[in-house]
């Protein structure tokens, strides 16, 4: 069965450094990845979709790059904030048999220190 | 524009009893998920519905249920709860036939406490 993993549960950086995060995947090869925010007791918020053809998307102070043949996605945050901190979910899309099948990883919780 | 709307917020339960949870997708969306998540396992999915049908089922036992009316609203049932049933129950809406879509909003959920 396809399995997604977000390698770290937690990230410690500081303000102005950069923040990396990981999501690695097994089996079939996605048809996208997504990349959310959440915030304690609210719901996840989307920030990026990348597409199995797709090497690099960006927005704002944000990029996500997308490696099928490491199976990995890495999720970056320049010039990180406090208001940064948060936990960041990963989900992959993808078809076993005629279905779409989403499946989310358990989350990086990321903490940027002043 | 409302976003996605839940309710209850917050709801405790006793073993044995049932539940009835509610969501309201952005207007416009036809398609709701639902998700259960849990500091152990993460969110996992639940099921799906398009035009009041459900389209795609996770792996989770009988007692998890659901449905959708014609306007696109969206409930979810689960009966004789269990404790390990706690968590935090999420509705997600998109624009477009399902989750393989793209972007899913998602509602602010429903903190079940099974005593």
């Amino acid at each position: 069965s396809q399995k997604i993993e977000q390698n770290s549960e937690a990230l410690n950086i500081q303000e102005g450094k950069t923040a990396t995060l990981t999501c690695n995947y097994t089996n079939y090869s996605p048809a996208y990845l997504q990349w959310y925010r959440q915030d304690p007791g609210r719901g996840p918020v989307f920030l990026l979709l990348i597409r199995e053809n797709e090497k690099e998307k960006r927005k704002e102070r944000l990029k996500v790059t997308f490696d099928t043949t490491l199976k990995q996605s890495l999720f970056h945050i320049t010039a990180s904030q406090p208001a940064d901190s948060a936990t960041y979910l990963c989900a992959l899309l993808y078809y076993g048999g005629s279905q779409g099948n989403l499946i989310f990883g358990k989350g990086t919780k990321l903490s940027v220190k002043p | 524009k409302a976003g996605v709307t839940q309710t209850p917020r917050y709801l405790i339960k006793t073993r044995g009893q049932q539940v009835t949870l509610s969501c309201s997708p952005i207007s416009g969306h036809r398609s709701v998920s639902w998700y259960q998540q849990t500091p152990g396992q993460g969110l996992q999915f639940l099921f799906e519905y398009f035009s009041e049908t459900q389209r795609n089922k996770g792996n989770f036992p009988g007692r998890f249920s659901g449905r959708q009316f014609s306007n696109s609203r969206s409930e979810m049932n689960v009966s004789t709860l269990e404790l390990g049933d706690s968590a935090l129950y999420l509705c997600a809406s998109s624009l477009g036939q399902g989750v393989s879509t793209g972007e899913l909003f998602f509602g602010e959920g429903s903190r079940l406490t099974v005593l």
